[in-house]
């Protein structure tokens, strides 16, 4: 079965360091979602493209984090420069069509720790 | 924006008993409603969804409620199982094709 994958895994950086997380989304996927889930709480959406396109950043913080699906397959998410709280779990979904129900389905996640 | 608020936080249950958890969202226009289960260090796994044009649905020992006049819906799990244990999402979108806006998650727990 297909799957969304992610790198790093995990990932220790210190703050004001730059960082950046890479996503594939399973193939055919046009919809490309990067979430941030602190520990404890329901993961909030900070990009969605639509192929290479942004459909909706307007809860990623712009002044420091920036993404990229160049073309309209794999996704990049960097930070620069991290802060202590941006740690946490950032999650990649791609979303299927029609045939898939439209279910989003989601990476393993990058596990962020700023010191 | 939708907010979707979900309780409770967490949840223990004896294995075999029921587990209900609710969920309220304040947009109207939100038609699509998944439910996801997220194990220890495990990515989020859909287990059901319903749609506005359905009141109940059910899979197995899962079944989905939805009330679009009250604006909540609820999973119920019948049967609980211990690999039942896990963190339980709820969200809610404008349509199925949307962002997803979470709740904040119910810590279930099944004591055998």
């Amino acid at each position: 079965e297909a799957e969304v994958a992610q790198s790093p895994r995990y990932k220790i950086t210190e703050k004001s360091q730059a960082v950046a997380f890479w996503c594939d989304p399973i193939s055919g996927h046009a919809t490309l979602y990067w979430y941030r889930q602190i520990l404890g709480q329901g993961p909030e959406l900070l990009v969605q493209f639509q192929d290479e396109s942004v459909v909706d950043d307007s809860q990623l913080p712009k002044d420091r984090f920036s993404a990229e699906r160049l073309k309209g397959v794999d996704s990049t998410l960097k930070i620069q420069p991290a802060e202590l709280g941006d740690s946490a779990m950032y999650l990649c979904a791609s979303r299927g069509d029609r045939s898939s129900n439209y279910e989003q389905y989601f990476g393993p996640g990058t596990r962020l720790t700023v010191t | 924006g939708e907010n979707v608020e979900q309780h409770p936080s967490t949840l223990s249950v004896q294995e075999g008993d029921s587990a209900v958890i609710k969920c309220t969202y304040s947009d109207s226009a939100s038609n699509y409603f998944p439910w996801y289960k997220q194990e220890l260090g495990k990515r989020p796994q859909l287990i059901i969804d319903i749609r506005s044009n359905v009141g109940e649905k059910k899979d197995q020992r899962i079944a989905v409620t939805l009330n679009k006049t009250a604006k909540h819906f609820s999973l119920h799990i019948t049967e609980t199982q211990p690999e039942d244990s896990a963190v339980y999402f709820c969200a809610a979108s404008i349509s199925s094709g949307d962002k997803l806006t979470f709740g904040t998650g119910t810590r279930l727990a099944v004591r055998p």
